[in-house]
């Protein structure tokens, strides 16, 4: 069965610029969460989404936004990006919401780098 | 807030050996607790859960044990062996509610080397 998928795995930004991330999870899972992994912060909880809904949200700015499609692929969009921006964004999905299940399949991550 | 702390950045341990990475959690409202390990390059991968209704749970050469009273719980390896050398994260939940509910909070890792 094949695992979560991220797409692109390296991206190179401006500031200013906008990013789009991309995220297919495992075949049957409808639950999509991100987080962003930085050397200082760790593992931080950006949202939530199921059933094409965003179910939770992190403390993150109203620059980093998400929505799922019918099919529970998601992106995360983060809009004038800043320096500190540059992270790896990890997705991961599970059958269902992280507050029932709590098991959490994570893809490779898309590395961002803001110069 | 560091709600999930890993007090030790890194852990070195012999080939064979028991490794013993710790983790504490000040949020009372955690109630399942998770274990990931992480290669280079990789996204994190899920080892073992506890629920806080039990104090130990077992798979394989790794054993989680939940100290609640403490808000401490530990992961051990036995033996160790050279491939379970990787970053490994503590994570915690919480299903009843509050402001951690619905998301995992993870602690900041730690490294463990395993020589041989």
């Amino acid at each position: 069965k094949a695992g979560v998928t991220q797409t692109p795995r390296y991206l190179i930004k401006t500031r200013g610029q906008q990013v789009t991330l991309s995220c297919s999870p495992i075949s049957g899972h409808r639950s999509v969460s991100w987080y962003q992994q930085t050397p200082g912060q760790g593992l931080q909880f950006l949202f939530e989404y199921f059933s094409e809904t965003q179910r939770n949200k992190g403390n993150f700015p109203g620059r980093f936004s998400g929505r799922q499609f019918s099919n529970s692929r998601s992106e995360m969009n983060v809009s004038t990006l800043e320096l500190g921006d540059s992270a790896l964004y990890l997705c991961a999905s599970s059958l269902g919401l992280t507050a029932n299940t709590g098991e959490l399949f994570f893809g490779e991550g898309s590395r961002l780098t803001v110069l | 807030d560091q709600q999930v702390k890993q007090n030790s950045p890194s852990l070195s341990v012999q080939e064979g050996r028991i490794s013993i990475l710790n983790c504490d959690y000040t949020n009372s409202m955690f109630d399942y607790f998770l274990w990931y390990k992480k290669y280079p390059a990789e996204g994190p991968t899920f080892l073992i859960s506890i629920s806080s209704i039990k104090d130990k749970n077992e798979d394989g050469r790794f054993t989680v044990f939940l100290n609640k009273s403490a808000k401490h719980l530990s992961l051990h390896i036995v033996p160790s062996q050279p491939g379970d050398s990787a970053v490994y994260f503590c994570a915690a939940s919480a299903r009843a509610g509050g402001t951690s509910y619905g998301k995992l909070t993870f602690g900041q890792g730690t490294i463990l080397t395993v020589h041989p």
